[in-house]
């Protein structure tokens, strides 16, 4: 089957401009994730969405970033106004089922992510 | 605060020779822990992980060691292939949903 898909896979656009990313989950995976890889640096978590759960938006950095996921599958994340430093790689992730693992093996599937340039 | 760091930022091996790579963190709460590949141009994959309740778990070719005395993750893989080249995160978990990720250890494989 098909593996967590995102689009598009890079994204150059001035600054002040919004942009939207676009995250295709595994089917059936209640969990989604989404992160932001700069260069040379780990993965910053951003927000995480479980079932019809209200999701955990504690990562994203301002108020610029909002993400949605609709009937709990595909996700966008947008960026409004963007800003210089918000060039990175956006990752989308899916799970089974929630970030704490009730067993081994409930792993994250990343997508290959989004690489947004701002210039 | 969270704190996840790797000792060494590149790691260069010989092909068949075992390689560990490092892993510290911060938080005495982090009880759930995992192994991620990266090659270049992709996703983070999933390699394995561990709860704070065990000290060894193997998987194919790999084992992860942790030790909560020092708050210390390894992650050790045998016979090192080339296919083996990535960067490679540790990330741990306390409460909540999210995961907290060390800035990674390149891996090289020297033929």
């Amino acid at each position: 089957g098909a593996g967590v898909s995102q689009s598009p896979s890079n994204k150059v656009t001035e600054k002040g401009k919004d942009v939207e990313l676009r995250c295709d989950p595994i089917s059936g995976h209640t969990a989604l994730y989404w992160y932001r890889q700069s260069l040379g640096q780990g993965l910053e978590f951003l927000i995480y969405f479980q079932g019809n759960s209200a999701p955990d938006k504690s990562g994203l950095p301002s108020d610029r970033f909002s993400a949605e996921r609709t009937g709990g599958s595909v996700s966008t994340l947008t960026i409004q106004r963007t800003q210089q430093e918000d060039s990175a790689v956006y990752l989308c992730a899916s799970s089974l089922s929630g970030a704490r693992a009730q067993f081994f093996g409930n792993e994250q599937f990343f997508g290959p992510g989004t690489r947004l340039t701002v210039l | 605060g969270e704190s996840v760091g790797l000792h060494l930022p590149t790691l260069s091996v010989q092909e068949g020779d075992n390689s560990i790579i490092n892993c510290a963190y911060s938080n005495s709460a982090s009880d759930y822990f995992i192994w991620y590949k990266q090659e270049s141009g992709k996703g983070p994959q999933f390699i394995i992980d561990i709860r704070s309740n065990m000290d060894k778990r193997q998987g194919q070719r790999v084992t992860v060691l942790l030790n909560k005395t020092v708050k210390h993750l390894s992650l050790q893989i045998a016979a090192t292939q080339p296919g083996d080249s990535a960067v490679y995160f540790c990330a741990e978990s306390s409460t909540g949903n999210q995961f907290y990720f060390g800035t990674g250890t390149s891996l090289t494989v020297i033929p």
